[in-house]
């Protein structure tokens, strides 16, 4: 089955500890993306990766980092999460070169206290 | 930035009747698409209309594409309580899908 694959779902944590959250597709698609949102605001891209070792910021992509090994995998680390960083993350992929539709993990919703 | 803007913001109707929603943007675009979230899940794409297109039909969704206004809107035909949900313009600009702050409609049975 097609998927985008987010872990964890549901994550608690405190300020200014390094966490990661993982993302897999097995679509073989070329680009990745994460995405918060949050109430009033809609969708906000972070990061994007059109391939391997590509990587470049979207609207809001202070106190993140992604990285993008390998074809399948486009993790997002909060090096030193902080409050306003509470928040539902998204991860999608897409085969950038038909142009084709986004598909969507089931987000992470992080709290950070 | 926002590219997409949807409206209405929040939609209410009864089961059967049709529901529309339009979305507007600035910059010329590659597509627009349209995508559905139920209650805090992941979006699940709709429909895709490319910059030539100016409908597009996919069993009870109608949507319409009108660069020279630069929006879009997306019809429901005979709406089911299973349509609640919020419904998201996304346009794909620079290698970038930027998405509207969404409509949220409630189909009442």
């Amino acid at each position: 089955e097609a998927q985008v694959t987010q872990n964890p779902r549901y994550l608690i944590t405190v300020t200014g500890k390094k966490l990661t959250v993982t993302c897999s597709q097995n679509m073989n698609h070329e680009y990745m993306s994460w995405y918060r949102q949050d109430p009033g605001l809609g969708l906000r891209q972070i990061y994007y990766s059109m391939n391997v070792e590509v990587t470049d910021k979207g609207d809001v992509p202070e106190g993140y980092k992604v990285s993008r090994k390998e074809k399948r995998n486009f993790p997002l680390i909060l090096e030193s999460p902080s409050p306003n960083q509470t928040s539902l993350y998204f991860c999608a992929s897409s085969n950038r070169v038909r142009n084709t539709e986004a598909f969507f993990g089931q987000g992470t919703r992080l709290t950070v206290v | 930035s926002q590219q997409g803007e949807e409206d209405p913001q929040a939609l209410s109707i009864q089961e059967g009747e049709n529901a529309t929603m339009n979305c507007s943007y600035k910059t010329s675009i590659n597509n627009l698409q349209w995508y559905r979230q139920n209650s805090g899940r992941g979006l699940v794409h709709l429909i895709l209309i490319r910059s030539n297109e100016r409908e597009k039909h996919s069993g009870r969704l109608r949507v319409t594409l009108d660069t020279s206004k630069k929006s879009s809107s997306l019809l429901i035909t005979a709406s089911r309580a299973a349509d609640t949900a919020s419904y998201f313009c996304a346009t794909d600009v620079n290698n970038r899908l930027a998405f509207g702050k969404g409509n949220q409609v409630v189909v009442i049975p």
